[in-house]
């Protein structure tokens, strides 16, 4: 597609609930990213993913998160039994760049989830 | 927690109006970033400085970043309500490293 989309736009999970975060990357594009953007913060780095291998993982905030591109396309935020400070705005970001140096990224929309 | 101070966290300019954001690191970066986030929406790359004391112009945004790359402004010309939203500035600390972004200066350009 022409940009970075995401679905769903707006989630709102009961407290204890799963959810499935999904973002389709340009075409082609080599790495992408998740980002998590709180009320009025800016966003903070979740994960990497270079093609289909999770290169860095180090901002996922537990092991409740969990993120994967199984075939270097689409990626999947899976965010298992939900809690009141997962809620924020969860951005997908796509480069063409294997290195990702340039760090040019074209974001989604993102995706609004609210934990009651 | 956020390795880039971005000031000020909001501003309201009157159209026409020129406005200035900063943006600093108590480290020396590899390179910085400027984008726009709409509300509600993603965000927008704007501009990118990677030498120190680059200085970076499109339209009637100009960006700089000094010699010792740890500081950046965004400057704005005769400002106009398309220019309202949320600026962040991103900065990754060596090459192929993640960005990190500021707090963002949410701005509003009143007609």
């Amino acid at each position: 597609g022409a940009g970075v989309s995401q679905s769903p736009r707006y989630k709102v999970a009961k407290r204890g609930q799963d959810v499935a975060l999904r973002c389709d990357p340009i075409s082609g594009h080599v790495s992408l990213f998740w980002y998590q953007q709180a009320l009025g913060q800016g966003p903070e780095f979740l994960t990497y993913f270079q093609n289909e291998a999770q290169l860095d993982k180090s901002g996922l905030p537990s092991d409740r998160f969990f993120a994967e591109r199984p075939e270097g396309s689409v990626s999947t935020l899976k965010i298992q039994r939900t809690q009141q400070e997962d809620s924020a705005v969860y951005l997908c970001a796509s480069s063409p760049y294997r290195v990702p140096g340039a760090n040019v990224l074209t974001f989604g929309a993102g995706s609004r989830l609210t934990v009651l | 927690s956020q390795e880039l101070e971005q000031s000020p966290q909001s501003l309201i300019v009157q159209e026409g109006k020129n406005l200035t954001i900063n943006c600093t690191s108590s480290k020396t970066l590899y390179g910085l970033y400027w984008y726009k986030q709409k509300y509600g929406e993603g965000l927008i790359f704007l501009m990118m400085l990677q030498k120190g004391g680059e200085e970076k112009s499109h339209e009637k945004i100009t960006a700089k970043l000094d010699e010792k790359k740890q500081q950046s402004s965004l400057h704005i010309t005769a400002s106009q309500p398309s220019h309202a939203g949320i600026y962040l500035c991103g900065a990754s600390k060596a090459a192929g490293n993640k960005l990190t972004f500021g707090g963002g200066t949410r701005v509003l350009v009143k007609p």
